[in-house]
């Protein structure tokens, strides 16, 4: 069975602060890997999609790379509209169209 | 475009009761998913639609959900009997076959509160 754990479940770092966000997964056959934002009261909002592993994307302050058994989510020097929940998620070769999302991580960046 | 829209954003419920979630795609997409998130289960797949036709409903939990997809402007998802148990904020998304596999567009969600 498909699974995707993130760590960790929460992660509180100072503006300027850089770290990185886990996705650990476990799938049969990957055909995607993405990354998703989340802000209070709304829909996931889509950041990054990641095909082979060694492969890496770029936007702003976020950098997203994986490995054949997980993906990280660095962020550089984050400001506080940096805050928001992250998700990631994978997409198997035998599952369609259909994404199974981890729990996410929630991220504070405080002034 | 508009995005995805939801309605209602809240209802609450007495359990029992039949609610009924709409969902209206973005003009053009060809994929309609409907997602429901809770905090201990976090996001999970309920059905999805492709070109109207429901292509994978094995997430839907019981017998008590149906979805449809009349044409390819609305989609509604139904609970009845409702239960305490079904409270969560339900999603809907959609996608465009040729978009980069994986990148959908979620609307803001309906809370529901079953009491």
């Amino acid at each position: 069975e498909d699974q995707v754990t993130q760590s960790p479940e929460a992660l509180r770092l100072q503006e300027g602060e850089s770290s990185s966000l886990n996705c650990s997964y476990t799938v049969s056959g990957l055909r995607g890997l993405f990354w998703y934002r989340q802000d209070p009261g709304k829909g996931p909002e889509f950041l990054f999609t990641l095909y082979s592993a060694g492969e890496e994307k770029e936007k702003e302050r976020l950098k997203a790379t994986l490995t054949k058994k997980e993906s990280f989510l660095h962020i550089t020097a984050p400001k506080p509209e940096d805050s928001a929940t992250y998700l990631c998620a994978v997409q198997a070769t035998n599952s369609g169209y259909a994404l199974n999302f981890g729990k996410g991580t929630s991220l504070l960046v405080t002034p | 475009d508009a995005g995805v829209i939801q309605s209602p954003r809240h209802e609450v419920t007495e359990m029992g009761q039949e609610v009924t979630l709409r969902c209206k795609p973005i003009s053009g997409h060809d994929y309609l998913f409907w997602y429901r998130q809770t905090m201990m289960r976090g996001l999970e797949l309920l059905i999805y639609f492709n070109n109207n036709v429901p292509i994978d409903d094995s997430g839907m939990p019981e017998d008590r959900f149906s979805a449809k997809m009349p044409n390819a402007s609305f989609s509604t998802l139904k609970i009845q009997p409702s239960e305490p148990r079904d409270s969560a904020v339900y999603f809907c998304a959609s996608s465009a076959l040729g978009a980069p596999s994986g990148e959908l567009f979620f609307g803001e969600g309906s809370r529901l509160t079953v009491l």
